[in-house]
């Protein structure tokens, strides 16, 4: 299965913006590339997700390499309420491995008043 | 509230002890999921069911675990003579499985933290 990095944690200032990286150089052509965040004491959410262009909604952006190798999450405008372990999901729609979530460590972000 | 509900949510039991967990999935959702997460690290996928059929099972989901969903409604996760490695937040999810779409957004319930003494 493909694999994702991401770093262990990010700080940043409420409402700044918080760029978060995600590795996976290992990405097949069949792969979507999925965001979910754990808010503290609560099951996992989506976020976002994306395969090839990249993709804008109410939470979050997502940027999307050329070569797919990489991903980058960003919340425009980071507030108290995100902080949260974000993780970057890897999904394959074709095999039949793509109907479960394959979460990694992600990064935990902490934002500061 | 229509979200995915588990119950209890918290569960405190001796070693040795039977506990059995419940999770009502999103209504017209058919595909429900059982995930274990330990303190510090990401949820890990135990099964997933598609109606009431069971389509997966984690290497992680010993014979001391069975899951069942015998409506494809609810879904119970049992866990037989609990070990104390047994005490985690057993996450439920649930989502819509159909033609046509590139993804199964899932959606998370609160979780049921259990405590093996």
């Amino acid at each position: 299965d493909a694999k994702t990095t991401q770093p262990n944690s990010m700080e940043s200032n409420e409402e700044e913006p918080v760029h978060l990286p995600c590795n996976h150089s290992t990405i097949s052509g069949t792969d979507y590339i999925h965001w979910y965040r754990q808010l503290p004491s609560q099951g996992p959410e989506y976020v976002i997700h994306g395969l090839t262009s990249n993709v804008n909604n109410r939470m979050a952006s997502l940027a999307i390499a050329e070569d797919r190798k990489s991903s980058t999450l960003i919340l425009h405008r980071a507030t108290l309420r995100d902080a949260a372990v974000y993780y970057c999901i890897l999904r394959d729609v074709i095999k039949a491995a793509g109907n479960k979530l394959t979460f990694g460590g992600g990064t935990r972000v902490l934002v500061k008043p | 509230d229509t979200g995915v509900s588990q119950d209890p949510r918290h569960k405190i039991t001796k070693r040795g002890q039977n506990v059995t967990f419940r999770c009502d999935p999103i209504s017209e959702h058919n595909r429900l999921y059982w995930y274990r997460q330990t303190l510090g690290q990401g949820p890990e996928f135990l099964t997933y069911f598609q109606n009431e059929a069971q389509l997966e099972k984690s290497r992680l989901l010993s014979d001391r675990f069975s899951a069942e969903r015998p409506k494809g409604s609810f879904s119970t996760l049992e866990i037989q003579r609990t070990e104390q490695g047994d005490s985690a937040m057993y996450l439920c999810a649930s989502s819509l499985n159909g033609q046509g779409r590139s993804y199964n957004e899932q959606f998370f319930g609160p979780g049921t933290r259990l405590t093996v003494l």
